[in-house]
This record gives C-alpha cells, sequence and structure tokens, in this order.
C-alpha cells in the first residue's frame, strides 16, 4: 500500500524566512496531495492541495510542487510568520476512499 | 461554531471497559471517517464511511466498531479498552470520497486507558 514520508520531523525558521518541507510516495497510482496544519490541542486543518495533472500550485504564501518522476512533493511557506508554526501533515491519495498521512513535520518560526 | 462536533473531548477508562466517541457533522458531508493519533503511530486512517456505508477498514481489530444512526453521525465503539488504545480519535467528514476532496476534521476525543 501507500506509503508517505515525510522527511523533516522538525524545522525552525526566523520570521520572514521561507520553510520547505518535504515528502515522497511510493504509489504510483497516488494522484491527489493535500496538506494539512494542526494548531496545539486542535484538530487538522486544510491548508491547500495539488492534483496530479499540475506541478505547482500556489495559494497566497503557500507554494506546493509535485514532482511525479521522483514521486516527491513539497510545501513551500514564503515570507513565514509566526503563525504559521504548528505541525503540518503532507498526504498522499491512491484511490477516492484513501489518504495516507505523512508522520508530520514541526515547524517553528521564531520572531 | 465547530462544524463537526467530537463529545467527550477527554475521557478516562478502565482497561477492559467500553467506550462511545460521538461524532456529528453539520456540513452537509457525504462521507465520514475516523483516525488515530498517537505518539507511536502520528495519524492512523481507521474508517471511512461514505452514505452510511463502510467504505474501507483499516483496524485490525473487531473491538473497533464505528455506528451510524444517521448520515451525519458516526460514532465509535471500542470495547475490551487496552492502554494501547490511548490516543487521539479524530473524526472527520467529507462533501465526497476522501481521496477527491477536502478532508474536514473535528477537534478530537483524547482517550486514556489506565
Amino acid at each position: 500500500g501507500e506509503k508517505v514520508e515525510q522527511h523533516e520531523s522538525t524545522l525552525s525558521v526566523r520570521e520572514g524566512d521561507s520553510a520547505v518541507i518535504n515528502c515522497t510516495y511510493t504509489d504510483t497510482a497516488s494522484s491527489y496531495f493535500p496538506w494539512y496544519k494542526q494548531e496545539a490541542g486542535k484538530g487538522l486543518h486544510f491548508v491547500i492541495d495539488i492534483r496530479s495533472n499540475v506541478d505547482r500550485k500556489q495559494s497566497q504564501r503557500l507554494i506546493v510542487l509535485l514532482d511525479k518522476k521522483a514521486k516527491r512533493f513539497s510545501l513551500h511557506i514564503t515570507a513565514t510568520q509566526p503563525e504559521d508554526s504548528a505541525i503540518y501533515f503532507c498526504a498522499a491519495s491512491p484511490n477516492t476512499d484513501k489518504v495516507v498521512f505523512g508522520t508530520g513535520t514541526r515547524l517553528q518560526v521564531s520572531p | 461554531d465547530p462544524k463537526i462536533i467530537q463529545k467527550p473531548k477527554y475521557l478516562v477508562a478502565v482497561t477492559g471497559s467500553e467506550k462511545i466517541l460521538i461524532c456529528e457533522q453539520y456540513l452537509g458531508h457525504n462521507a465520514m471517517y475516523w483516525y488515530r493519533q498517537s505518539a507511536k503511530k502520528p495519524l492512523e486512517f481507521m474508517f471511512s464511511y461514505s452514505y452510511q456505508k463502510l467504505m474501507d477498514n483499516q483496524t485490525a481489530s473487531s473491538r473497533f466498531q464505528p455506528q451510524s444512526s444517521k448520515k451525519n453521525h458516526l460514532d465509535l465503539q471500542i470495547t475490551a479498552l487496552k492502554p494501547d488504545d490511548s490516543a487521539t480519535y479524530f473524526c472527520a467528514s467529507s462533501q465526497d470520497r476522501q481521496g477527491a476532496t477536502e478532508v474536514f476534521f473535528g477537534k478530537g476525543t483524547r482517550l486514556t486507558v489506565v
């Protein structure tokens, strides 16, 4: 089955810098890749997604890149702010009934 | 206002007992799910339901039984509780199947089995 690896378990950046979180997946059938954010003591909150028919998607300060050949995708947060501090989960969907999550990256943005 | 309501927020149970975790969603979604998050396995898919029918079950144990009395309800019954069941259980929902659309999560029920 699909396995999603999230390479950075923790990431610390200074406010205003960019943060990049990298993920890889194993199942070539995966075609939908959402990202979620979890703040302390809360549930997951959708932030952005990308589908396999494109290789780049941007929503304000968030950019997602997808490299299908390498089975790799990444989340870029530009001009980081302290409120971006949270745990970010990448995920991959090999079919419409399943989403497999990565292990999470704790992002700390310091002022 | 939260659109996915999970009750209770915290739950302490004795080993061997049975508990029901409640979930209701007011988003008009057709699909609902249960996920489990613990220190050992960060976020683990358990069940998916679509139009009150079980679509996928990734739990190895029959001690975990989802119950859907209404389209917007998906409770989780756990029997013969073990300390290893201690985790935060998240209910989630989506308009369509989760591999196609955004999934919305509840705030979770933190279960501790002593």
